[in-house]
């Protein structure tokens, strides 16, 4: 079975620019959450999809934003681009149902903001 | 104050050694839990999955959960260099969300 995979792995962007990453879940998983992951914060909650609907939200500016696709598949978009926003950004995907949170993490896609 | 606490580490032990990592938390809605391995340049790694209080084993891995002291452990028996790694533990509630709340995660190193 294959894994959650995410794209790209590695960006380089510059200030003020937007982002577009990718995350395709275990086949399957209806559930799809994103993370963003720094040194100095750890793995923080951005926001949970399930069904195309956003289920959950963190506390991350409104330049932060994803969606759902009706197979499962979900993006985020990072709009404007700040120094600080350089992190690992991590989506985990999960069967989505009460009885099952269990969570598989990509390999994530790691932005660096120049 | 976090809602999940964990000792940042680095943890140093030799090879053969019974590791014991540590969490614990504020929240008490917390039902689900979790311990992940993220080696460098990783994504995180689901390792052991539990509901509510008591132990799981598995392999060379034990979770515990002690829902009355707000505590969770995850014990490596006989470590191995290629356990060395960082330790996330991660909780969820119960009603209808996958969203996870971490700990800082434990760095973990074995020397032969």
């Amino acid at each position: 079975k294959a894994g959650v995979t995410q794209t790209p792995r590695y960006l380089i962007k510059t200030r003020g620019q937007q982002v577009t990453l990718s995350c395709s879940p275990i086949s399957g998983h209806r559930s799809v959450s994103w993370y963003q992951q720094t040194p100095g914060q750890g793995l923080q909650f951005l926001f949970e999809y399930f069904s195309e609907t956003q289920r959950n939200k963190g506390n991350f500016p409104g330049r932060f934003s994803g969606r759902q696709f009706s197979n499962s598949r979900s993006e985020m978009n990072v709009s404007t681009l700040e120094l600080g926003d350089s992190a690992l950004y991590l989506c985990a995907s999960s069967p989505g149902t009460i009885s099952n949170t269990e969570a598989f993490f990509g390999q994530g896609t790691r932005l660096t903001v120049v | 104050q976090k809602e999940v606490e964990q000792d940042p580490g680095p943890l140093s032990v030799p090879e053969g050694a019974i590791v014991s990592l540590n969490c614990t938390y504020s929240n008490s809605a917390f039902q689900y839990f979790m311990w992940y391995r993220q080696y460098s340049r990783k994504g995180p790694e689901l390792l052991m999955y539990t509901y509510s209080s008591g132990n799981k084993e598995d392999g060379r891995f034990t979770a515990q959960v002690d829902k009355s002291s707000k505590y969770i452990s995850l014990f490596i028996r006989d470590s191995q260099p290629s356990d060395s790694a960082t330790y996330l533990c991660a909780m969820s509630q119960v009603y209808n969300t996958d969203k996870l709340i971490f700990g800082t995660g434990t760095r973990l190193q074995v020397f032969p």
